[in-house]
């Protein structure tokens, strides 16, 4: 059974930094490409970044890029979001998404419960 | 930039009845769309990928058409477990884009 579980999230002050988490379990995690999506309350899904299953591509989004890195730790079977220089407009929850195939240009068909960022101080 | 434009935002329908969504893309993205459920509080569901197939275990009055740029969800006679909102999403590069959302209310 896949199951991926974020962790990380949290309070964190305007231009603060937070590590986001995701493990996998349930499948060959090097074989899949993974992506992060948020949601800011009440809003609809935003893609944020992906990464490839070797970790050697990665994509993210206008909004993100800069501040955001996608990483991932094939022996550990754990995908990472690192924020930086974070803002109230980065409030959302964070899901971990496995996509469907290698490539990250690809469906997402195994979704984390999400972890909670709130940018405020 | 992919712009993906759903329609209606706001959908009151009875159990039983057929519902369409709408899910229009700026440009042409072949068949590399997919669709998904969500309830309050839940993370999304896959329920189609490229444009029309069926993910396992989803049942099979959710149906999916459409190519190029303009795709339509169907849920044939709607269960009580169906209202919740459902997104469309592109995947023909590698940045994804996600419509605005459709929220399927009871009437």
């Amino acid at each position: 059974e896949v199951q991926l579980s974020e962790s990380g999230g949290g309070l964190v002050q305007p231009g603060g930094s937070l590590r986001l988490s995701c493990a996998a379990s349930g499948f060959t995690f090097s074989n899949y490409a993974m992506s992060w999506v948020r949601q800011a309350p009440g809003k609809g899904l935003e893609w944020v970044s992906s990464i490839s299953g070797n970790g050697g591509s990665t994509y993210d989004a206008d909004s993100v890029k800069g501040r955001f890195t996608i990483s991932r730790d094939n022996s550990k079977n754990t995908l990472f979001l690192q924020m930086n220089s974070l803002g109230a407009e980065d409030t959302a929850v964070y899901y971990c998404a496995k996509n469907g195939r290698l490539s990250s240009s690809s469906w997402a068909d195994y979704w984390g419960q999400g972890t909670l960022v709130t940018v405020s101080s | 930039d992919f712009q993906m434009t759903q329609s209606p935002s706001t959908l009151s329908a009875s159990v039983g009845d057929r519902v369409t969504i709408t899910c229009r893309a700026s440009q042409s993205i072949s068949n590399w769309l997919a669709w998904y459920q969500q309830k309050p509080g839940k993370a999304p569901k896959l329920l189609i990928y490229k444009a029309s197939s069926l993910e396992s275990g989803v049942p099979s009055r959710f149906s999916g058409s459409g190519s190029g740029t303009e795709f339509t969800l169907t849920i044939n006679s709607l269960q009580p477990d169906d209202f919740a909102t459902y997104y469309c999403q592109q995947y023909n590069s590698y940045w994804w884009t996600f419509g605005q959302g459709t929220k399927v209310e009871i009437k």
